[in-house]
């Protein structure tokens, strides 16, 4: 199976701050990487597909980038709404794994 | 809109099986693959089990294989998750969840169900 690992597994920031996310996969799987935002006892959102591409409805301020084994979710200007935890998934292979989760707090 | 809605959850003691449900509307459901994902009480996602638009594949994750079944009928719109031998570790939040894209290609999951919660206890 290919393991997802996130880091850091949680962080602190103000508002305004630019927050990067780190995602690394144990085996190249390309850019087969998405990330989704989960807020607390709510279901995860797709923000990032195929690695960079941004769903539709989703701030600009979130960005990703990355291929292979590592990968970046950037929010540009942390807001008071992104704080949530923040997953990465690969769609490269079955099964399907998730990286553990990064909370961010504002 | 896609909506998505989960039901069947509920406490269930250990060794015995739980149905779950997902209705679907907004979409085509005949058109997509889908999927369910769980995540137990304070920890992380874990997906659980895919199945083809057709019903035709269906793959799981090692913890459930011969414990769960992932079914669909596509003439009802509705997406099951057959859960037996239900264990404490199987406690957690589940969702389905609207796969873009095939296994074999780039794949996302949007939107999610609100999900149900399914606790294994005596």
């Amino acid at each position: 199976d290919i393991q997802m690992t996130q880091s850091p597994s949680s962080l602190s920031a103000s508002v305004g701050d630019r927050v990067t996310i780190t995602c690394r996969a144990s085996q190249s799987i390309s850019n087969y990487l998405n990330w989704y935002q989960q807020d607390p006892g709510k279901a995860p959102k797709l923000l990032i597909y195929a690695a960079s591409s941004l769903q539709s409805g989703v701030p600009s301020r979130f960005s990703g980038s990355g291929s292979g084994t590592y990968f970046t979710l950037t929010i540009s200007s942390l807001q008071p709404e992104d704080s949530a935890t923040y997953y990465c998934q690969q769609s490269y292979i079955s099964p399907i794994t998730f990286g553990g989760g990064t909370k961010v707090e504002i | 809109q896609v909506q998505l809605v989960e039901s069947g959850g509920g406490v269930v003691q250990p060794g015995r099986s739980l149905r779950l449900s997902c209705a679907a509307s907004g979409f085509t459901f005949s058109d997509f693959d889908m999927v369910w994902v769980r995540q137990a009480p304070g920890k992380g996602l874990e997906w659980v089990a895919l199945i083809s638009s057709d019903g035709r594949n269906k793959y799981y994750t090692d913890s459930v294989k011969g414990r769960f079944t992932i079914s669909r009928d596509n003439s009802k719109n509705t997406l099951h998750l057959e859960m037996n031998s239900l264990r404490a570790e199987d406690t957690a939040v589940y969702y389905c969840a609207k796969m873009y894209g095939k296994l074999t290609a780039y794949n996302w999951f949007d939107p999610w169900g609100q999900g149900t919660l399914v606790t294994v206890s005596s």
